[in-house]
């Protein structure tokens, strides 16, 4: 159980493309999710945090109009980088919390994003 | 959140037990230690977590100190497949709580 998964799992885009990035959560609601960054040989770093069906809470110094995120139901959140650019290539990692139980968050495998 | 504080890497043989220490000295009362780790470029994988108590489920073992300020992530018998970077995080249970990664401990299970 607590399976998530992100789609797509390596993505390559040109410089000023969108790339939206799913993130499910397979057998269980996830009330909250949470979206990571992580650069080569850095530890993962918090973008923003979702719950389902309100605005999502970035952290400080991740723009909001660049990194979209939709939380439309409770097994499923979307990362948009709008005009993306070589700089934001990254490992992103989505994050799902159970709507009950413990409240553990369980993770996706990630997507490389390579901006050419 | 509490901040932690691990060592930077850690070598073990493999088939032998690995003990990976973490200090949480400004753990407060309503907050648990979570333990994950990333195997090379994939996404973090939990292990266990614990508030007071001792835990064991089927991957590892986890030991608190009674003043709660420390705890040791014990893996039984080490495998080369538990190389990875091990995370101690701790977090409240809040809704709004949230895991905040450092840096971690580079485990290296060698042959």
């Amino acid at each position: 159980g607590a399976v998530v998964s992100q789609h797509p799992s390596w993505v390559i885009c040109k410089s000023g493309t969108s790339v939206k990035i799913e993130c499910r959560s397979l057998d269980f609601q996830a009330t909250t999710m949470f979206w990571y960054r992580q650069f080569p040989k850095q530890s993962l770093m918090l973008m923003a945090t979702s719950n389902e069906g309100s605005k999502a809470t970035y952290e400080q110094g991740v723009e909001k109009d660049k990194f979209l995120i939709n939380h439309a139901s409770l097994t499923l959140s979307t990362l948009t980088v709008t005009s993306a650019h070589p700089e934001d290539s990254s490992f992103y990692i989505c994050s799902a919390r159970a709507a009950s139980g413990s409240g553990t968050q369980y993770f996706g495998p990630g997507t490389r994003l390579t901006v050419l | 959140d509490a901040k932690t504080t691990q060592p930077t890497s850690m070598d073990c043989a493999e088939g032998r037990a690995a003990n990976l220490p973490c200090n949480h000295s400004t753990i407060s009362g309503n907050e648990y230690v979570y333990w994950y780790r990333q195997i090379h470029s994939q996404g973090p994988q939990y292990i266990i977590h614990g508030l007071k108590n001792n835990e064991t489920n089927e991957m590892a073992s986890l030991i608190i100190t009674e003043d709660r300020k420390s705890s040791t992530l014990i893996l039984p018998h080490a495998t080369l497949r538990d190389t990875a970077v091990y995370y101690c995080i701790v977090r409240g249970e809040t809704s709004g709580s949230r895991l905040t990664f450092g840096e971690g401990t580079q485990l290296t299970v060698n042959p």
